[in-house]
């Protein structure tokens, strides 16, 4: 079965710092991995993914993720906040073998301060 | 170019009522998948429709059932609601071509249950 663990439910960083949000995951197959976000009362935007092809995955607004398979770990980083980013990040793995069911994290609240 | 539409973006319902939802996905996709998102939770896989037939299904009750159409939207079908069904809904699309092909989502209809 496939699943991710995000670690840290909250995440306070000050506009112009850098942001980590870490997640592990866990998966029987070869996983496709990605990273969404979901700003108040909206849908889930795709901020990028992992297909097995480069390690270093650069998606949206600057945001990029590095998948570590030692690790078991695609944790998301950007070099400078902007107030615009708060909002809630989920890690997300695929179902595997073919099938294309989303497995969410519990999710991380990212709080931007000025 | 039309993203995933879902409508209504709003509903309230009393329990033991039957609602249906709609989904309209992204010009091109042919795959539909059904998500709920309780409140501070990341989105629970509920099934997903592909040639107008359920493909895969989550741990959810047989009160939640659904249809694609040949024009390939869908509806989600939720009977005998009951309080914790309340919740966001959420529709995505893509192309049944692997785990790789990331999902797009609407913005999802608010369900709550009195």
């Amino acid at each position: 079965a496939q699943s991710v663990t995000q670690l840290d439910s909250h995440v306070s960083v000050s506009e112009g710092t850098p942001v980590l949000l870490r997640c592990n995951y866990s998966s029987s197959y070869s996983p496709s991995l990605f990273w969404y976000v979901q700003h108040p009362n909206k849908g889930l935007q795709l901020l990028l993914k992992y297909t097995s092809a480069a390690t270093l995955v650069k998606g949206i607004n600057g945001f990029e993720a590095e998948f570590k398979k030692s690790e078991t770990s695609f944790h998301l980083t950007k070099p400078s906040a902007h107030m615009s980013d708060a909002a809630e990040y989920f890690c997300v793995v695929s179902g595997g073998a073919g099938f294309q069911k989303l497995v969410f994290g519990t999710g991380t609240r990212l709080l931007v301060s000025p | 170019d039309a993203g995933v539409t879902q409508s209504p973006t709003h509903l309230i319902k009393t329990r033991g009522q039957q609602v249906t939802l709609r989904c309209s996905p992204k010009s091109g996709h042919d795959t539909v998948s059904w998500y709920q998102q309780a409140l501070g939770q990341g989105p629970q896989f509920i099934f997903q429709y592909y040639e107008e037939e359920e493909r895969q299904r989550g741990n959810f009750p047989d009160r939640f059932s659904g249809h694609q159409f040949p024009n390939y939207s869908s509806e989600l079908n939720v009977n005998a609601l009951l309080l914790g069904d309340s919740a966001l809904y959420l529709c995505a699309s893509s192309l049944m071509a692997g785990t790789e092909q990331p999902q797009h989502f609407g913005d999802g209809t608010r369900l709550s249950i009195l």
